[in-house]
């Protein structure tokens, strides 16, 4: 069964750096997101991405973060300087399309700022 | 999105079934509910959506009041693996992110 699969599954950081967190969506799906949990938090929306561009995003999502397709397969997001309030599960998610369609998640990186 | 409504936890023998409840007055006519889970901090894992039909899957039953304002979840055999949280979602139509609220914490016991 096809499935959303993300890495690192792992990653630490030092305050300030740049991180890629790196996703690849199923692979007919047409739409991609990004969401974080910060521990012990809800599931927050980050940006969400449709033909080669942002079609949503949220209040989170500020200049720090950029998201990209660099090729047919793979979603990612860039955190350009990273704070200690980074830290969090990001999950990778997409969906096929179209009214009632369905959003499948990958498993998450868990990042940690130092 | 369409607010939603559920008890903050709920518990379940093992082998009975869960029957997880959720409001969404506000829902509007177009638009679907969908039901998630996540167990400890993997990524949320879909069971099953529905516009207005009830609706059953390999995982669970979904039925959805006449007046779309409710549905409940229907684990029929619920499972000690079945213990997470249940988020459920009703995204505004045409937006397709999601907003996870609270969610009810499931908790199957032997």
């Amino acid at each position: 069964e096809p499935e959303v699969t993300q890495t690192p599954s792992h990653q630490v950081t030092q305050m300030g750096q740049e991180v890629i967190l790196r996703c690849v969506p199923i692979s007919n799906h047409l739409y991609f997101y990004w969401y974080r949990q910060i521990l012990g938090q809800k599931v927050e929306f980050l940006v969400s991405f449709y033909n080669n561009e942002i079609s949503e995003k949220s209040e989170i999502f500020d200049d720090q973060f950029s998201v990209e397709r660099p090729d047919g397969s793979n979603f990612t997001l860039k955190i350009r300087s990273t704070k200690l309030e980074d830290s969090a599960m990001y999950f990778c998610a997409s969906d096929i399309g179209g009214a009632g369609g369905t959003q499948y998640f990958g498993p998450g990186t868990r990042l940690l700022v130092l | 999105d369409a607010k939603t409504t559920q008890p903050p936890s709920m518990d379940c023998a093992e082998g009975r079934a869960a029957n997880l409840p959720c409001n969404h007055s506000t829902i509007s006519g177009n638009e679907y509910v969908y039901w998630y889970r996540q167990i400890h901090s993997q990524g949320p894992q879909y069971i099953i959506h529905g516009l207005k039909n009830n609706e059953t899957n390999e995982m669970a039953s979904l039925i959805i009041t006449e007046d779309r304002k409710s549905s409940t979840l229907i684990l029929p055999h619920a499972t000690l693996r079945d213990t997470a949280v249940y988020y459920c979602i009703v995204p505004q139509y045409n937006f397709n992110k999601f907003y996870f609220g609270s969610g009810t914490k499931l908790n199957v016991k032997p």
